[in-house]
């Protein structure tokens, strides 16, 4: 069946340090996302890509990138990790930019000390 | 702006009667509207969308959302809730935003079935 993982599960890390999070997706979606989850913010978008090599901006892109290089994969990097990034993160992927669902990953809770 | 309000932040009903979680959005357009839940420590599953068409839409788990659009809202039913149906809810629409569509994300209502 087709899936959308990410790894690592948990992450501890220190100030400063970077930070990849990984996001695989085998249902071969051309849309794939990043979202954190905090309390009392709900969802919120990181950033985004329509297909390989597109990426886009959400609104709180700031301390994140991600490259899209294969149709599978969107890794999100944190480059220099802030307390404010401790978060849950989510991946996400779908067929179209409008009509349809997009299917979650089960999440990658970073902790930054 | 183009907003999702879930103005419940918990819900609690008794095991076997009807639930309803609200949902009302403000968006330019025709919108496009989904219902998320989220179960503890997992990712979001899609529940049920609706795109256009009949104004009443069934979806998964014996959930369904009505469309009404005269007073902007899109609110989840059950007629018989369970316990195992006890998850935090999230409404979502998709907006119009230049030549492509955002989606726009509610906050989440707690549901909490009491057996």
């Amino acid at each position: 069946d087709a899936e959308i993982t990410q790894s690592p599960r948990h992450k501890i890390t220190e100030t400063g340090r970077q930070v990849t999070l990984a996001c695989h997706q085998t249902w071969n979606h051309n849309n794939m996302f990043w979202y954190r989850q905090d309390l009392g913010h709900g969802l919120r978008l990181i950033h985004y890509s329509y297909g390989v090599q597109d990426t886009n901006k959400g609104e709180v892109s700031d301390g994140y990138s991600v490259s899209r290089s294969n149709t599978e994969d969107l890794p999100l990097t944190l480059e220099s990790a802030a307390s404010s990034q401790t978060s849950v993160y989510f991946c996400a992927s779908s067929r179209d930019r409008s009509f349809y669902e997009q299917y979650f990953g089960p999440g990658t809770r970073l902790t930054v000390t | 702006a183009q907003s999702v309000a879930q103005p419940e932040d918990q819900v609690n009903v008794a095991e076997g009667n009807p639930l309803t979680v609200k949902c009302t959005y403000s968006v330019s357009g025709n919108p496009y509207l989904f219902w998320y839940v989220q179960y503890p420590n997992r990712g979001l599953q899609f529940l049920l969308k609706y795109i256009t068409g009949d104004n009443l839409v069934k979806g998964s788990y014996g959930f369904e959302a009505e469309f009404n659009k005269s007073q902007t809202s899109f609110h989840l039913k059950k007629p018989s809730a369970l316990v195992s149906d006890s998850a935090l809810y999230f409404c979502a629409v998709s907006a119009n935003a230049g030549n492509n569509r955002k989606l726009i994300w509610g906050l989440g209502t707690s549901l909490a079935v009491n057996p």
